[in-house]
């Protein structure tokens, strides 16, 4: 069964820093996605980043980019300069056979980024 | 384009009440989602639709029913309301050759 594991409940990060949020996942179908969402306090989920399990190279949007590592089952994703509006709750997500009509999307259980001015 | 919506945002019910939640998109999309969030958890799945007339249970369907008789909507039904389901309640759909899931704004259900 496919399963998504965040360890780091809650990050303090000062201003400007670089950041990162580590997201491991466990499946055994070959052919799988991984998201990154944010959800600010107002509770809307953004989407910020997917990375295909046959990409080759790692994905990026802006300032995130995810840290994709296959043989480790990792997708940490990193944002670069941290600026006050990106603290929030971050969330890592999976989909299991990614070209299926009937993939759905499971989530990890959150890490609570707040940035420090 | 509004997106999806999620009527309503808020609502208190008492236990053993019924209500429906409803979500619509305009985006002409296929697949469609509803997840529950409880405080410091991530989006747990309840139903899920892979198109018109079709439904499928997700990881935490008990309690809840959902119909999607029309493509742009996706109901979520709770026939007897228990304080277990006080929860955030979010939608979401996806197209078909599409990775990415737009979700709603999320619906407050508490239940007393």
């Amino acid at each position: 069964a496919q399963k998504i594991t965040q360890t780091q409940p809650g990050m303090f990060v000062q201003e400007k820093e670089a950041v990162t949020l580590d997201c491991t996942y466990d499946t055994s179908d070959p052919s799988y996605g991984l998201f990154w969402y944010k959800q600010p306090s107002s509770g809307e989920m953004i989407f910020l980043i997917y990375q295909g399990s046959y990409d080759q190279q790692n994905a990026t949007e802006g300032r995130y980019s995810l840290n994709f590592q296959k043989a480790r089952k990792s997708a940490n994703l990193v944002i670069s300069a941290s600026q006050l509006g990106d603290s929030a709750m971050y969330f890592c997500a999976m989909r299991e056979a990614a070209y299926s009509s009937a993939s759905k999307i499971i989530f990890g259980s959150g890490t609570r980024l707040s940035i420090r001015p | 384009n509004a997106g999806v919506t999620q009527t309503p945002k808020f609502r208190v019910l008492k236990t053993g009440q019924s209500m429906t939640l409803l979500c619509a998109q305009d985006m002409n999309h296929e697949y469609m989602y509803w997840y529950r969030q409880d405080p410091g958890m991530g989006l747990r799945l309840i139903h899920y639709s892979v198109g018109e007339g079709t439904t499928a249970k997700g990881e935490v369907p008990d309690g809840y029913n959902v119909s999607r008789l029309k493509k742009q909507n996706f109901l979520l039904g709770l026939e007897s309301a228990a304080p277990s389901q006080t929860s955030v309640y979010f939608c979401a759909s996806r197209g078909q050759r599409h990775y990415e899931q737009y979700f709603g704004p999320g619906t407050r259900l508490t239940v007393t």
